[in-house]
């Protein structure tokens, strides 16, 4: 059963428009929460990420948000950009890092 | 800025041959994972170390063994490559010392076993 959800394989947004990737989560043992940017032939980069006593977490262009009691989280990113096109994967982890599960992943794309 | 190197970004090999596959990272990292990426699934966890010689396994780790003989290597092995372990495999690593740190990635193999 997957601990991690992201029920949305793909989206599709204008250039300049928000972009917004939803991620559920299972495990309330989780306590931090991550967003991994991924292209095609490359290993995942590390964006974002936000700690479960935060409810919003900023970076630039990038702000990620959290609701404990939901087990949601979700990624905003505003205004999107054709370069942001590529696979979001959400993750989620405890224990110091000694365990990071992963989402299935969701395809933006990124219209210009 | 930490690096994570894997020894091959493509590689086929045939049915039933022994694979290695070999990640180092640099930066002094306890723990090291490996994750097989697949359409659909996402990254699922393998095998995983929190210190040499010691191992753990993921939600994966049938037809995989792995080797941790020095911190910086973590090593893949597939006893007897199979049509089943085409993927993309991705290495990674993270501080044990630090909490809420992300794991950092090297930039994957693709295997095909033929």
């Amino acid at each position: 059963d997957q601990q991690v959800k992201q029920n949305s394989p793909s989206l599709s947004v204008q250039e300049g428009r928000i972009s917004i990737l939803n991620c559920d989560y299972t495990n309330s043992m989780f306590d931090y929460f991550l967003w991994y940017k991924k292209y095609p032939a490359e290993g995942p980069t590390f964006l974002i990420s936000i700690s479960s006593i935060k409810d919003k977490n900023e970076d630039g262009r990038f702000t990620v948000f959290l609701n404990k009691s939901a087990k949601h989280l979700s990624l905003h990113i505003v205004p999107s950009q054709p370069g942001d096109s590529a696979v979001y994967f959400c993750a989620a982890s405890n224990n110091y890092g000694q365990n990071f599960v992963f989402g299935p992943g969701t395809r933006l794309s990124v219209l210009p | 800025d930490v690096k994570v190197t894997q020894s091959s970004r493509y590689l086929v090999k045939r049915t039933g041959e022994k694979v290695f596959l070999e990640c180092v990272q640099d930066m002094d990292h306890e723990n090291m994972f490996w994750y097989r990426q697949d359409p659909g699934l996402g990254l699922r966890l393998i095998y995983f170390s929190y210190d040499v010689k010691m191992k753990e396994k993921g939600d994966i780790p049938e037809g995989y063994s792995v080797s941790r003989e020095k911190k910086e290597r973590f090593s893949l092995i597939l006893e007897s490559a199979s049509t089943n372990q085409t993927s993309m495999y991705l290495c990674a690593s993270s501080s044990l010392t630090s909490a809420n740190t992300e794991a950092f990635f090297g930039q994957g193999t693709r295997l095909t076993v033929v």
